[in-house]
């Protein structure tokens, strides 16, 4: 059964720090890692995702990386903003016995990132 | 951009009390899902959909539980008897293709509390 944990539970920094989310996770067998960001009462929103074939992806300050083998991505936050703070999700797609994958994402508890002014 | 919505945003029900949450997913996505989120607790998978059936469900959904596309733009959520344990967080969520590069995209969710 597919566990995902990530670490810290909760990051308090300066604006303008950059700083780095880990999610891990048990079973190597994935289809691909999403990374979601979560604003207090609000839905989920999308920020990446990463195939199991790839080691990194990129969209404006941010930049994941995934090492399947070890069962370990990273979230880098560049130049940090107040606008930032929000609850930070890692959830992965996990493949079946067959190879295949209906999608069934299996959620970490996230990471409380504050950015102060 | 196209959005999943969810309606209502917030449900208030009493005890063993039927509830229908409503889903629109985006227009051309296929495969559909519902999660809930537990007050401090994780997201959890419920279901998902695809092709007019069901094609994996967790624990947590079980006889109580039923989903629905009743037309070409709705997906729905029956409890038939809620549980004060029901009271969630329920997310529901869409995709368009099959294949690793395609994300999932989420509404913003409907509370429900059972009373």
């Amino acid at each position: 059964k597919q566990e995902v944990t990530q670490i810290p539970a909760a990051l308090s920094v300066p604006e303008g720090e950059n700083l780095v989310l880990n999610c891990s996770f048990t079973d190597s067998a994935i289809y691909n890692l999403q990374w979601f960001r979560q604003d207090p009462g609000k839905g989920l929103t999308s920020l990446l995702l990463i195939q199991s074939s790839q080691r990194e992806q990129t969209s404006g300050r941010l930049n994941a990386s995934l090492d399947k083998s070890s069962g370990r991505s990273t979230l880098y936050i560049a130049a940090s903003q107040p606008g930032d703070s929000a609850t930070y999700l890692c959830a992965v797609r996990s493949t079946n016995a067959g190879g295949t994958s209906y999608g069934k994402l299996t959620f970490g508890q996230g990471t409380i990132l504050t950015v102060h002014p | 951009e196209p959005e999943v919505t969810q309606t209502p945003s917030h449900q208030v029900t009493q005890m063993g009390q039927e509830v229908i949450l409503r889903c629109v997913p985006i227009s051309n996505h296929l495969y559909f899902y519902w999660y809930r989120q537990i007050l401090g607790q994780k997201v959890e998978f419920l279901v998902s959909f695809y092709n007019n059936e069901i094609s994996e469900k967790s624990e947590i959904f079980d006889d109580q539980f039923s989903v629905e596309r009743p037309d070409g733009s709705n997906f729905t959520l029956k409890i038939r008897s809620t549980k004060l344990e029901d009271s969630a967080m329920y997310f529901c969520a869409s995709r368009r293709l099959a294949g690793a590069y395609n994300e999932q995209f989420f509404g913003p969710g409907t509370r429900l509390t059972v009373l």
